[in-house]
C-alpha cells in the first residue's frame, strides 16, 4: 500500500528556520517525482515545487523558488522542504504528493502539515 | 507561466442533475498527442484526489457519471448526475510544463 506521511502541525516564529518531511512507503521511491502544494487559509491550491529522488533534480514555482528548498533522502525514502527563514505570509497546509510515471496524475497525497508563522 | 482559468468559480446543483466546469489555458497543453490536464477534487476536510489525468482517463475508483473532455486550451469536467459526495472544491491542473499550475478551483455545493 502506497503512503506518505507528513507531520501533522509545525508552529514557528517569523525568522525561525524549518524543516518538514514527507516520509513514502509502498512502491520505489526512485521511480516517482514528488511535489509539494500549498494551500494557504480558505484558498486554492498553489504548486509550490517537485524532485525527482532519483537524482535530486528539483524544480520550483516563482513564488518559492529562493525562500524554499527541498531535498530528497533515499535511504530512508523521505522528501523535505525546508525554510531557512519562515515569514508569517509561509503560514497554511503543505501537502507531499507522489506523481505519475509521466508527471502527470498526482495519485496519492499525504494528508497535509499545518505549519503557523505567527508571533 | 501557463495561467489557468476555471469556470464558474460555484456551482449550485440540484441532486441527479448534471454539472459542467470549464478550464482554459493560456497555451496549448497537447504535446505528443495527449493533453497534459488532470482534474482533482478535494473534499471538506480532505486531500485532493485525483478524478481525471490526461484530459480524459478517468482515475482509479473514479465512478463513470464523472468524465473529463477537451483538447488544446479548453477542457471540461462534466458529472452527468450530481450525488452528496461530489461536493467539495474542484480545481484543474496542467502538467504540461514546470511551474504546474491550478486553476482558482470552482465550488460545488448541493441544494
Amino acid at each position: 500500500e502506497v503512503q506518505l506521511l507528513q507531520s501533522k502541525i509545525e508552529v514557528k516564529e517569523p525568522g525561525e528556520s524549518l524543516r518538514i518531511s514527507c516520509k513514502t512507503s509502498g512502491y520505489n521511491f526512485a521511480s516517482h517525482w514528488i511535489a509539494w502544494v500549498r494551500q494557504m487559509p480558505g484558498k486554492g491550491l498553489e504548486w509550490v515545487g517537485i524532485i525527482s529522488p532519483r537524482d535530486s533534480e528539483t524544480r520550483y514555482g516563482p513564488p518559492f523558488q529562493g525562500r524554499v528548498t527541498i531535498s530528497a533522502d533515499t535511504s530512508i525514502t523521505t522528501v523535505y522542504l525546508h525554510w531557512g527563514s519562515l515569514k508569517a505570509s509561509d503560514t497554511g497546509i503543505y501537502y507531499c504528493v507522489r506523481s505519475g510515471m509521466g508527471g502527470y496524475n498526482y495519485d496519492y497525497w499525504g494528508q497535509g502539515t499545518l505549519v503557523t508563522a505567527s508571533s | 507561466d501557463i495561467v489557468m482559468t476555471q469556470s464558474p468559480l460555484s456551482l449550485l446543483v440540484t441532486p441527479g442533475e448534471p454539472a459542467s466546469i470549464s478550464c482554459r489555458s493560456t497555451q496549448s497543453l497537447n504535446s505528443n498527442g495527449y493533453d497534459y490536464l488532470d482534474w482533482y477534487l478535494q473534499k471538506p476536510g480532505q486531500s485532493p484526489q485525483v478524478l481525471i489525468y490526461l484530459g480524459s482517463s478517468r482515475a482509479s475508483g473514479v465512478p463513470d457519471r464523472i468524465s473529463g473532455s477537451g483538447s488544446g486550451t479548453v477542457f471540461t469536467l462534466k458529472i452527468s448526475r450530481v450525488e452528496a459526495e461530489d461536493v467539495g472544491v474542484y480545481y484543474c491542473l496542467q502538467a504540461l510544463q514546470t511551474p504546474y499550475t491550478f486553476g482558482q478551483g470552482t465550488k460545488l455545493e448541493i441544494k
